[in-house]
């Protein structure tokens, strides 16, 4: 079974600082794996996929994460943090195996201090 | 298009209340499913269904029954509410094939007392 580690559930940035977010899959094989983040009171919207392309992926607002398959991780960063980006991150796996189910990780809430 | 679309917003249910959470999608996805987030564990799949008249179990299915009449719709329902099922409860839905990105609901935030 697919789980996800995220490390820190609260991680605070100056702006204008780098934001890295952490996170660890456990998976037999190569899974597709994604970043959503979530605004107060409202649903998930994808940041970002790796899907078997390109390792470092680009998604929107100025994130990228780096699929690193020997250490298992997929990493969010942004080189410099706006106010605008507090919210609360999570990474999910899916598996390769015809079904479309996500297992997310228990999610790391930024707080950027201006 | 309005995307993924869930009523109602906030509910509030007294113990042992059955209820239906609404969703319904306008994108022509095949797959479908419920999440319930909860403080510090992120989202847990409920049920899920990758056509109509097709349904499976997720991870944490007890209490909870699902049906996929519509590629449209795909309610669920509470049979019997327990303070446990107080949560936040999303939908999502994509195209079953390809690069599974999904697309989440605004959520239906749940009290059961």
């Amino acid at each position: 079974a697919q789980s996800v580690t995220q490390l820190g559930s609260h991680v605070s940035v100056s702006e204008g600082a780098l934001v890295l977010l952490r996170c660890n899959y456990s998976s037999s094989v190569p899974p597709y794996l994604f970043w959503y983040v979530q605004y107060p009171n409202q649903g998930l919207q994808l940041l970002l996929k790796y899907t078997s392309a390109a390792t470092l992926v680009k998604g929107i607002n100025g994130f990228e994460a780096e699929f690193k398959k020997s250490e298992t991780s997929f990493h969010l960063t942004k080189p410099s943090a706006h106010m605008s980006d507090a919210a609360e991150y999570f990474c999910a796996v899916s598996e390769q195996d015809g079904a479309n189910n996500l297992f997310f990780g228990t999610g790391t809430r930024l707080t950027v201090i201006p | 298009n309005a995307g993924v679309t869930q009523t109602p917003k906030f509910q509030v249910l007294k113990t042992g209340q059955s209820m239906t959470l609404q969703c319904a999608q306008d994108m022509n996805h095949e797959y479908m499913s419920w999440y319930r987030q909860d403080p510090g564990m992120g989202l847990r799949l409920i049920h899920y269904s990758v056509g109509a008249g097709i349904t499976d179990q997720g991870e944490v299915p007890n209490g909870y029954n699902v049906s996929r009449s519509t590629t449209e719709d795909f309610p669920l329902r509470l049979l019997s509410a327990a303070p446990s099922q107080t949560s936040v409860y999303f939908c999502a839905s994509s195209f079953a094939s390809g690069t599974y990105e999904q697309y989440f609901g605004p959520g239906t935030r749940l009290t059961v007392t």
